[in-house]
């Protein structure tokens, strides 16, 4: 079974701490990865996308390791608005099956 | 403005009365995909459509059925309901699997 895990948290982090979380996805096969964000009872909504060179926009890194079969996110300087739950994503080679990961959720105190 | 829509965004049903829950983006998106969310579990991919008549089984497909007639709409059909079908689902497009994809704001189904 092609499965993406996550630690659920909860990580619970001051304003402006930087925060890490990974992702381990199973397939091998995996081509294309996201980080989405996802409010209480809101749809997801894309984050990053994941890069084999890594990405970086704003407060916010992605890296993805192919070797190890996982993929980090980096939160600098956290805001209160970064409180939400975060869900990892990858897709199949050839396929348009999607798997998320059951989420990381992130309260930011202050 | 570029979005997709659900209807009905919460419905109260009763065991085995058929039901559709619409899906609409005005993208011009190929790819669509139905997806339920439960406590603990996280999003599971129900089924997904890579174009217009295209359509194929995701990780949850039992008790769910779905067509694709026209770009635009992708409606996810419960034959005969059942409380474990009970969940929030939403609905997602993109131009390509590689490409973010945008969900509708989701449908809240109880099935009692």
């Amino acid at each position: 079974r092609k499965e993406v895990e996550q630690d659920p948290g909860p990580f619970n982090v001051p304003e402006g701490a930087t925060v890490a979380f990974n992702c381990t996805y199973s397939n091998s096969a995996s081509q294309s990865f996201f980080w989405y964000r996802q409010d209480c009872r809101k749809e997801p909504k894309l984050l990053m996308s994941v890069y084999s060179s890594g990405n970086e926009d704003g407060r916010f890194t992605a890296q993805l390791n192919r070797a190890s079969q996982y993929i980090s996110l980096l939160i600098r300087d956290s805001k209160l608005s970064d409180s939400a739950t975060y869900l990892c994503v990858a897709s199949g080679a050839g396929s348009y099956q999607l798997t998320f990961g059951k989420g990381t959720k992130l309260s930011v105190i202050p | 403005e570029a979005q997709v829509t659900q209807n009905p965004r919460y419905l109260i049903t009763v065991t085995g009365k058929k039901l559709t829950v619409t899906c609409s983006q005005n993208m011009n998106h190929e790819y669509m995909s139905w997806y339920r969310q439960d406590p603990g579990l996280g999003l599971r991919q129900i089924y997904y459509s890579m174009n217009v008549e295209v359509t194929d089984k995701g990780d949850v497909p039992e008790g769910y059925k779905v067509s694709r007639k026209e770009k635009r709409n992708f409606p996810l059909i419960l034959e005969s309901p059942s409380p474990n079908q009970t969940s929030l689902y939403f609905c997602a497009s993109s131009f390509d699997k590689s490409l973010e994809q945008y969900f509708g704001p989701g449908t809240r189904l109880t099935v009692t």
